[in-house]
């Protein structure tokens, strides 16, 4: 199972838009449920789940944040950058815990 | 508030043995499948192993398969790594992380394997 995001780096002015894409060579549907989940890791820390299955958001994650998508196709939208949101962005499956490459999000 | 702590990295050399720990404060611990997820310096995220919650099943990623064991300690609310055999390649940051169908929002700090002569 192979996890594609893109793109690998994104370069974004304040209060601009982002989006992240992530596709599985296989899908998700197990159970009748959808286990992709999106991760942040902020430069020097750990990483920090944002994104459960699909669309929820974790506790205490800005609503600036949304996923959506079904299948093998999967997006991560960031509505207005923040300073904050500078790191990189992980897709991840379960199960076949499969993590995708990455997406660094800087600030232009 | 939820706190894994790991600990027991270093540096070894190639061949040689690591056990890693994770101790949980804050949550039920026995309640959860567990993870270990590793970040070799400069690269992405790679799930390395999982145990459930009694410790009856346990999966590993192929790279790893025979040569690290992962355990548990539910009444000491511990999480364990026995990495044998180490390589150049698994150098990297080890993190625990609780499973909630895939790590969940509750990650440890890291503990650093680095391997090398």
């Amino acid at each position: 199972v192979v996890m594609t995001q893109s793109p690998l780096s994104l370069s974004v002015t304040l209060g601009q838009p982002a989006s992240i894409s992530c596709r599985s060579s296989q899908s998700l549907v197990h159970d009748g449920h959808t286990y992709l989940h999106w991760f942040q890791q902020r430069p020097g820390q750990s990483p920090r789940r944002l994104i459960y299955e699909v669309s929820k958001r974790d506790s205490g994650v800005p609503d600036r944040f949304s996923g959506s998508g079904s299948g093998t196709d999967f997006t991560l939208k960031i509505s207005r950058v923040e300073a904050e949101d500078v790191g990189i962005y992980y897709c991840m499956r379960w199960p076949l815990n499969t993590f995708g490459q990455g997406t660094k999000l800087e600030i232009k | 508030e939820v706190q894994l702590v790991e600990s027991g990295g270093g540096l070894v050399q190639p061949g040689g043995s690591l056990r890693l720990s994770c101790v949980d404060s804050g949550f039920t611990f026995s309640n959860y499948w567990m993870n270990w997820v590793r970040q070799a310096p400069g690269k992405g995220l790679e799930w390395v192993a999982s145990i459930k919650g009694d410790g009856s099943e346990k999966y590993y990623v192929d790279s790893v398969k025979g040569r690290f064991t992962i355990s548990r300690d539910n009444a000491k609310n511990s999480l364990f790594l026995q990495m044998n055999t180490l390589r150049a390649e698994d150098t990297a940051v080890y993190y625990c992380a609780r499973d909630n169908h895939g790590p969940d929002d509750y990650w440890g700090q890291g503990t650093l394997v680095t391997v090398s002569s």
